[in-house]
């Protein structure tokens, strides 16, 4: 059974500085992995799609990798502003029919001004 | 509008009542999903449908939930006999079918919170 772990739980950082969210998968069959972020009482925005075929992918500040093999991914944010203040949640899409999404428990990010 | 639309976004239920969530995917969307989000947890896939077909209900945690979709595009996500256990919020996500190489990106709803009183 396919297992995400996000670490860590809950980071603060003070604005400006470069962090690493961390995700980890126990089965390395996987379609897809995505990285979303939930703002409180809100709905998930997917920030980064990786293709189980791809490396890595960039978005603005953002860049997410993948190794399938080691069943890891990183999601790195450059020059965190307050605004990047949120949850993020890493999920896996297995192979398969029916293309479900297997959630990480998600980090907490607070961004200090 | 362009997005994942749900409604209601806030339910408060007294235990026993059924209700029913709705959800309006993207115009076109073959594929809809159906997510549980407990509080501080990540969110947990309870039902899939391709079109009107239900093709996954494997997440669904008691026969008291029910998912239908019946012409393909909105869909209903019914829980009875409500428990206190239930409240979270139902996220409703969903997605193009495209050949060998697509993407499955899902999109997401805003979500319904349901507290079970």
């Amino acid at each position: 059974k396919q297992e995400v772990t996000q670490i860590p739980a809950a980071l603060s950082v003070p604005e400006g500085e470069n962090l690493v969210l961390n995700c980890s998968f126990t089965d390395s069959a996987i379609y897809n992995l995505q990285w979303f972020r939930q703002d409180p009482g809100k709905g998930l925005t997917s920030l980064l799609l990786i293709q189980s075929s791809q490396r890595e992918q960039t978005s603005g500040r953002l860049n997410a990798s993948l190794d399938k093999s080691s069943g890891r991914s990183t999601l790195y944010i450059a020059a965190s502003q307050p605004g990047d203040s949120a949850t993020y949640l890493c999920a896996v899409m297995g192979g398969g029919a029916t293309n479900k999404l297997i959630f990480g428990t998600g980090t907490l990010l607070a961004v200090q001004p | 509008g362009a997005g994942v639309s749900q409604s209601p976004r806030y339910k408060v239920a007294k235990r026993g009542q059924d209700v029913a969530l709705r959800c309006d995917p993207i115009s076109g969307h073959v594929s809809l999903f159906w997510y549980q989000q407990a509080l501080g947890q990540g969110p947990e896939f309870l039902t899939y449908f391709q079109n009107e077909a239900q093709l996954d209900k494997s997440g669904l945690p008691s026969d008291r939930f029910f998912a239908e979709r019946p012409e393909g595009s909105v869909s209903t996500l019914k829980i009875q006999r409500t428990q206190q256990e239930d409240s979270a919020v139902y996220l409703c996500a969903s997605s193009l079918v495209v050949g060998t190489g697509g993407s499955y990106e899902q999109y997401f709803g805003p979500g319904t919170r349901l507290t079970v009183t």
